[in-house]
Order: C-alpha cells, then structure tokens, then sequence
C-alpha cells in the first residue's frame, strides 16, 4: 500500500480479554517501529524489528505485552489479559532501514473498560 | 537514556506571525531528528528530518535546525496560518540502541 496501515482504527475491549493490533509496513521497508501514546504525551517506544528480527523490546510495559513479525512484513501487537491502564492510542512506523525518515499509521485507539 | 523536551508545551500566537519551537536532547549521539505535525484523531505527518551531518533543513514556509554539540533543535514557521494549528513533535534517532524517542510535543494554536 501507499503508506502505513494498522487494523483496527478502534478496538473496545473487556478486561482481562486478549487483542492483538497490526501493521502493514510500506512495502519493502525494513525496519518496523511500536509505540504507545497517552492523550497530551509524545509517542513512548515499545519495540523494534528489523526484517523478522525483534532488536529491542526493552520498552514493553511487562510481559503481558509482546510483538512478532515472522515473514519481515506484518506485525502484531499483542496484549494479553487486558487492563484498563492499557487504553492508548497504539502506533506503528515503518522506514526503509534503520537510521531512515520513519512513516507513521494513523494509529489503532484501544479502550479496555 | 535519550531524554528531549520540547518548550513551550503550547503556544497560542496571531496568524502572520513567525514563530520558533524549540526541542533539546540530553544525548547528542544521534543519527537524526525528525520533526512531526500531529492534528487531533490523525496520525503523525513527517515534516522534516536532519540528518547528524546536518545543520538545518527547509520545506516552504518551514525550516529546521540542527545543533548536536548543544542538544538542540528549533522548528521555525514563517507567516503562520490557522491552518499549522496543531501538535508538533520532535523525535531523535540514537545511535546508541536505533531507538526514535519523542518528545512531548508543543500545541499550537494561531489564532485568525
């Protein structure tokens, strides 16, 4: 596709429910970014890929969080048993390579109640 | 760890008005600086990205500069219109870890 695509747009879950988000990349980019943003924050990194590869996971909330991108395309978000502290907007970049101009998606709204 | 502030936290200026954003990083070991514009429900639009060999970048009535020895950058907008009304935010590419960390962001507001 043209740009950056993530699914669901919005997603209202129950507590204590799983959700899994996605990212489609632009095509042929390499690196693939997550993050979460608070209301009035900046974007806080969670995780990063390069091709399949998870190189940082270091700002994962806890180990409820976890991330995969097993062809180097796709990637999903994953939080298992949901909290309401969840609730964020959900946000995947992606750029050519590395150290490149990273594009955003218009970000996936999550609302656990 | 990467730290960048960005001041003010929101600005409300007259249209016509030229104004300065400012971000500063507390590591200067960074591949780049990307500047954001972020509108309410929308993603985050790339605006302009220096690179570390970089001192400053243009786009129309937008320029970016870079000074990495001192941890800052400054988002300058010409002639502003009710139309740049908007979150801006600046994210740092660190060399240490390929981590892009964001600052909070500056809402501006211009006022017709």
């Amino acid at each position: 596709g043209a740009g950056v695509s993530q699914s669901p747009r919005y997603k209202v879950t129950k507590r204590g429910q799983d959700v899994a988000l996605r990212c489609d990349p632009i095509s042929g980019h390499v690196s693939l970014y997550w993050y979460r943003q608070a209301l009035g924050q900046g974007p806080e990194f969670l995780t990063y890929f390069n091709y399949e590869a998870q190189q940082d996971k270091s700002g994962l909330p806890n180990d409820r969080f976890s991330a995969e991108r097993p062809e180097g395309s796709i990637s999903t978000l994953t939080i298992q048993r949901t909290e309401q502290r969840d609730s964020a907007m959900y946000r995947c970049a992606s750029s050519v390579t590395g150290r490149t101009e990273a594009f955003f998606g218009q970000g996936t709204r999550l609302t656990v109640v | 760890k990467q730290e960048v502030t960005q001041i003010p936290a929101a600005l409300s200026v007259p249209e016509g008005e030229n104004l300065v954003l400012n971000c500063s990083f507390t590591d200067s070991a960074i591949y780049n600086l990307q500047w954001f514009r972020q509108d309410p429900g929308k993603g985050l639009t790339s605006l302009l990205l220096i690179q570390s060999s970089q001192r400053e970048q243009t786009s129309g009535r937008l320029n970016a500069s870079l000074d990495k020895s001192s941890g800052r950058s400054t988002l300058y907008i010409a002639a502003s219109q009710p139309g740049d009304s908007a979150t801006y935010l600046c994210a740092c590419g660190v060399n240490r870890d390929d981590k892009i960390i964001f600052g909070k962001g500056t809402r501006l507001h211009i006022l017709p």
